[in-house]
This record gives structure tokens, C-alpha cells and sequence, in this order.
């Protein structure tokens, strides 16, 4: 089975904070995604990640950036956290077209 | 631009009463389209992925048919443990996704 953990399932943080969002995936996978899911918007791309190193933006990278250093593990960065950020945010990993999602971080920004 | 539009935004249910869930889709090239079963609070579960019109997958109450237009999410026999918000994605060059039906099945 496919397993996408990521690190914390709850945070605060207060408005200014540097933010980390751990997402680490244990099938190998070539692709990660980061996505945050606010009600009666859907799930919106925030970056992906197709190899080590590499980064693309999404529909909504501002305010966001994102390091890979390492194949199983995609890092999303909150540069200075606003309340506006306060969201729940899903990491997934393909290989092929199929996306595997995490568990979620419901962040509070205050 | 690309749409994915999910229909109904909520649907109750009897236990027992079986219904569909609509997702229609406008893409200029649909290289799949996706089905995930989300509970409260926790990540997305995947479900199906359906390729090409006419194409058909079950799994347990659960039957996903394709058109060029749309999706249909058919539960036949719900039960209570098969309330969850339904979501349904289509793959152009990325996954788009619908904002969801939000199922509740009643004993």
C-alpha cells in the first residue's frame, strides 16, 4: 500500500512565523504535489515537484515556496505565515496519473 | 477554461436507497479522470480512475462510468459508513479537481 505521512496533523502559528509542512512518501514515487483544500473552493495546486531538486508552481504559489532534497521527501514552506494561509493542506506522490494524498495538516494562522 | 463541475453539493440518503453522483468535465485533452472518497478531516482516498468513454469500475457499492462530458458515481444499496464528501478530478496536464458532493446515508 501507498503511505504519505506527513508531519504534524494540527498546528498554530502565529501570524509572521516561518512555517515548515513535512510530506514524505515511501513508494518511490517521481511525483509530489502540494495542494491546501479550503471549503467551496476545492483542492487548489500550490507546487509540484517531478525529481529531486526540481520545482514547479501551481495555480497558487504566492506566499508558498517548496524544497526537495531528497526523492521521498517534499517540504512546503510558509515564508511568513498570514492569516489568510490558515487552511488544511494535503501532500500527494504519483508515479503514473494516479495521486496518493496524505493525511492533511489543518493549519491555524493567527 | 478547464472546468470540473460536481453535482449534487450535498445529498441525503436512506440507507438502502440507491442514487448517482454527477461530475462533468470540460477539457480540451482528458488523459483521466480520477474518483477519491474524502472523510472529515482526514486526506483524500482514491478510488478509480476511468480513461476512455464507456469504460466502467466497481468496487464493493461503488460503480464509475465515463462519457465525453461527464461521470456518474453510482451507489447502489448505501450504507451508513458510506457517507463522506465525494470528489472527482480530471487529468489534463494536471489534476483538477470539483469541489465535491458531501454524502450522508441515514440508517
Amino acid at each position: 500500500d501507498v503511505k504519505v505521512t506527513q508531519s504534524s496533523r494540527y498546528l498554530v502559528k502565529r501570524t509572521g512565523e516561518k512555517v515548515f509542512l513535512e510530506c514524505v512518501q515511501d513508494m518511490d514515487h517521481e511525483n509530489m504535489f502540494w495542494y491546501r483544500q479550503d471549503p467551496g473552493l476545492g483542492l487548489r495546486l500550490i507546487y509540484f515537484s517531478y525529481d529531486v531538486k526540481m520545482k514547479e508552481k501551481g495555480d497558487i504559489p504566492e506566499g508558498y515556496s517548496v524544497s526537495r532534497e531528497k526523492k521521498e521527501r517534499f517540504s512546503l514552506i510558509l515564508e511568513s505565515a498570514s492569516t489568510n494561509q490558515t487552511s488544511m493542506y494535503l501532500c500527494a506522490s504519483s508515479f503514473g496519473e494516479t495521486q496518493y494524498f496524505g493525511p492533511g495538516t489543518r493549519l491555524l494562522v493567527l | 477554461e478547464d472546468q470540473v463541475t460536481q453535482s449534487p453539493e450535498a445529498l441525503r440518503l436512506q440507507e438502502g436507497e440507491s442514487s448517482s453522483l454527477n461530475c462533468s468535465y470540460t477539457v480540451s485533452g482528458l488523459r483521466g479522470l480520477f474518483w477519491y472518497r474524502q472523510d472529515p478531516g482526514k486526506g483524500p482516498e482514491f478510488l478509480f480512475t476511468l480513461y476512455s468513454a464507456g469504460e466502467e469500475k466497481e468496487k464493493e457499492r461503488l460503480k464509475a462510468t465515463l462519457t465525453k462530458k461527464e461521470s456518474f458515481l453510482h451507489i447502489t444499496a448505501p450504507k451508513p459508513e458510506d457517507s463522506a464528501t465525494y470528489l472527482c478530478a480530471v487529468q489534463e496536464n494536471k489534476l483538477i479537481f470539483g469541489a465535491g458532493t458531501r454524502l450522508a446515508v441515514h440508517p
